[in-house]
């Protein structure tokens, strides 16, 4: 089945430092790979999202490029700011499968002055 | 559109009471998602609905969990009876289909002592 794995977090970084999110992805064919952010107390919400092999999806300062031959799609930051802490997710979905979305564990990300 | 709204957005209740959990998901779109957030074991997918009909439940814990979408703008999750162990955040999510954004709720908070 389709699955998601997500570095273990908690993660915890310095105001302007550099941020890498693993995850890696187990699906036949060609999914469409997402990052979502859930900050606290909040549902989640779309971060980014890249729809086939190569794609670069970004969104405010974050990118995650869609790399087959790995089966990855690491999330990136160059400079992480405080307001910038949330738990992120990675998923997956499959036209095969619906609509439905399948989630990594969650990696909680903090980020201190 | 304001979003999606669930209702309410926390609920504490005895063991063995009954509880439903309420959502309106954006309006025109064809995916309905009911999720369960525990820190034990990430995020769940418990059933979704297209176009107000069940088409995948088999997140469903148990006999005691029952989901129901009488019209494209409502949809309750029913937990009868509860237990202390479905304690947990429940997400209610939509969507216009496969590649497209999940909007998330807010959220309800279940505590069952």
């Amino acid at each position: 089945g389709n699955s998601v794995t997500q570095m273990e977090g908690p993660v915890t970084l310095s105001e302007e430092a550099f941020l890498t999110i693993n995850c890696t992805y187990t699906a036949t064919g060609y999914p469409s790979l997402f990052w979502y952010v859930q900050y606290p107390g909040e549902g989640l919400q779309l971060l980014l999202k890249a729809t086939k092999a190569d794609d670069k999806g970004s969104n405010k300062g974050f990118e995650a490029t869609y790399r087959k031959e790995t089966t990855s799609f690491h999330l990136e930051k160059g400079s992480v700011q405080v307001s910038d802490s949330a738990v992120y997710f990675c998923a997956l979905s499959k036209e095969t499968s619906g609509s439905r979305l399948t989630f990594g564990e969650g990696t909680q990300l903090t980020v201190n002055p | 559109d304001a979003g999606v709204i669930q209702s309410p957005r926390h609920e504490v209740t005895e063991m063995g009471q009954e509880v439903t959990l309420r959502c309106k998901p954006i309006s025109g779109h064809d995916y309905l998602f009911w999720y369960r957030q525990t820190m034990m074991r990430g995020l769940e997918l418990l059933i979704y609905f297209n176009n107000n009909v069940p088409i995948d439940d088999s997140g469903m814990p148990e006999d005691r969990f029952s989901a129901k979408m009488p019209n494209a703008s409502f949809s309750t999750l029913k937990i009868q009876p509860s237990e202390p162990r479905d304690s947990a955040v429940y997400f209610c999510a939509s969507n216009l289909g496969y590649n497209t954004e999940a909007f998330f709720g807010q959220g309800t908070r279940l505590t069952v002592v």
